[in-house]
């Protein structure tokens, strides 16, 4: 079945450094694959939409990269800030399901100035 | 931009009632929105895929008479936990899907409804 495991379950890094989130997934061919950032009691807010085709994308001091090889992302937070704290959610989709995504459990991630 | 809706932000209501939530697009129009619940500390659970003028579809293991869906028009699907009891109690969030281009697809997410049943 498919199975989607996001590193640890909490990342405490110090302010200023990057902070480095991985996606790892097996049993499933994604044609993309989505980031979004969960605050607690709150929805979770799109941050990345990247293609199976894409090996990388950015905006502003995120970065995600695909490896349809390793079957693995790595979301990257450069600058870190400890407004950056919060659960960081992965998503998998085939493009035959019209949105529809499988989710990791997220790991969160907490800044410490 | 792209904001989703959803009201009430919480509710409480007592055992056997039913209770309806609604989740609005409010600046794009979208055909496929989702039903989530999320229990604390846990991912979102799919409990269905609702599409604008046909019926809802559901996952493995949800009641479709518990929870009705409805989508009736293109910025609005409406949840409804019909005869609800304590283990119902939980944070229920709606997504819209908008496509990026292509068939790829960006969820937004409403702020979620927090339902505790008595």
């Amino acid at each position: 079945s498919q199975k989607i495991e996001q590193n640890s379950e909490a990342l405490n890094i110090q302010e200023g450094k990057t902070a480095t989130l991985t996606c790892n997934y097996t049993n499933y061919s994604p044609a993309y694959l989505q980031w979004y950032r969960q605050d607690p009691g709150r929805g979770p807010v799109f941050l990345l939409l990247i293609r199976e085709n894409e090996k990388e994308k950015r905006k502003e001091r995120l970065k995600v990269t695909f490896d349809t090889t390793l079957k693995q992302s790595l979301f990257h937070i450069t600058a870190s800030q400890p407004a950056d704290s919060a659960t960081y959610l992965c998503a998998l989709s085939l493009d035959t399901n019209a949105g529809k995504s499988t989710f990791g459990d997220g790991t969160t991630l907490t800044v410490k100035p | 931009g792209a904001v989703v809706s959803q009201h009430p932000s919480w509710v409480i209501c007592k055992s056997g009632t039913s209770v309806k939530i609604e989740c609005r697009s409010l600046d794009f129009q979208a055909t496929t929105m989702f039903w989530y619940r999320q229990f604390p500390k846990q991912s979102l659970m799919l409990m269905a895929t609702s599409n604008e003028g046909s019926k809802a579809t559901y996952e493995q293991g949800v009641e479709k008479d518990k929870f009705l869906i409805n989508h009736a028009s293109l910025t609005l699907s409406t949840l409804t936990v019909t005869s609800a009891h304590p283990e119902d109690s939980s944070f229920y969030i709606c997504s819209a899907a908008k496509t990026s281009g292509g068939l790829s697809y960006e969820q937004y997410f409403g702020p979620g409804t927090r339902l505790t049943v008595t």
